[in-house]
């Protein structure tokens, strides 16, 4: 099956510093989504991104499907951004399956 | 709310038992997953359901068992309970075609299952 890799793996940064995390997969996929895992347990949508950038306030995610990877951005960072960053891509042809990576977790620290 | 929703929250129980999960959205999704998140917060997919068809049967043990009465609906039941069962599960919708964004997924808010 498809590998997702993420990284880091743990970040700790001050509030008001900027992050980027990574996501590795090594097939084609026709379906690329990234969720904040809130400390309540909550996965929340963040973006719905197979292809090209979007931002919605201080994050942005770009991905270059032809090189295998996506980037999450976030500026400005808040406490209420801590939680785990998951990379979640549906290969190509795998029926809407997602496969998951390990995660990013964030820490900001006040 | 228009959302993906989950019950119970928290299931504890004992050994051997036999429990149920219940999922519901009311987006007008045509697929519906169940996903376990482990913990070591790995999460894996073990069921999708289109149009209440079974589409992807990852290798989960037969104890467990998915349903869905209608397409709104997807509930998972758990025979036999084991310790290593015990894990937080997730269910999920998509829209499904012709919508361009077919396959992008919501989650409901997870069920903590706990077995003693």
């Amino acid at each position: 099956g498809i590998q997702v890799e993420q990284s880091p793996p743990d970040l700790i940064l001050q509030e008001g510093a900027n992050s980027t995390l990574r996501c590795n997969f090594s097939d084609s996929v026709n379906n690329l989504q990234w969720f904040h895992q809130n400390p309540w347990g909550q996965l929340i949508n963040l973006f719905y991104i197979p292809s090209g950038t979007k931002q919605n306030g201080r994050l942005s995610a770009t991905t270059v499907a032809t090189e295998r990877y996506s980037l999450l951005y976030i500026s400005s960072s808040q406490t209420t951004d801590s939680g785990v960053y998951f990379c979640a891509v549906e290969r190509t042809g795998s029926a809407r399956q997602l496969t998951f990576g390990s995660g990013t977790q964030l820490t900001v620290l006040p | 709310d228009t959302a993906v929703s989950q019950t119970p929250k928290y299931l504890v129980t004992q050994m051997g038992n036999d429990k149920s999960i219940k999922c519901e959205q009311n987006l007008g999704h045509d697929t519906m997953y169940w996903y376990k998140q482990d913990s070591k917060k790995f999460l894996k997919i073990m069921f999708s359901y289109n149009n209440k068809e079974l589409i992807i049967n990852e290798t989960v043990p037969n104890r467990f068992s998915p349903k869905s009465p209608d397409k709104a609906h997807l509930n998972l039941h758990i025979n036999s309970l084991e310790l290593g069962d015990s894990a937080v599960y997730f269910c999920a919708s998509s829209q499904g075609y012709p919508t361009s964004r077919y396959n992008e997924q919501f989650f409901g808010p997870g069920t903590r299952l706990t077995v003693l």
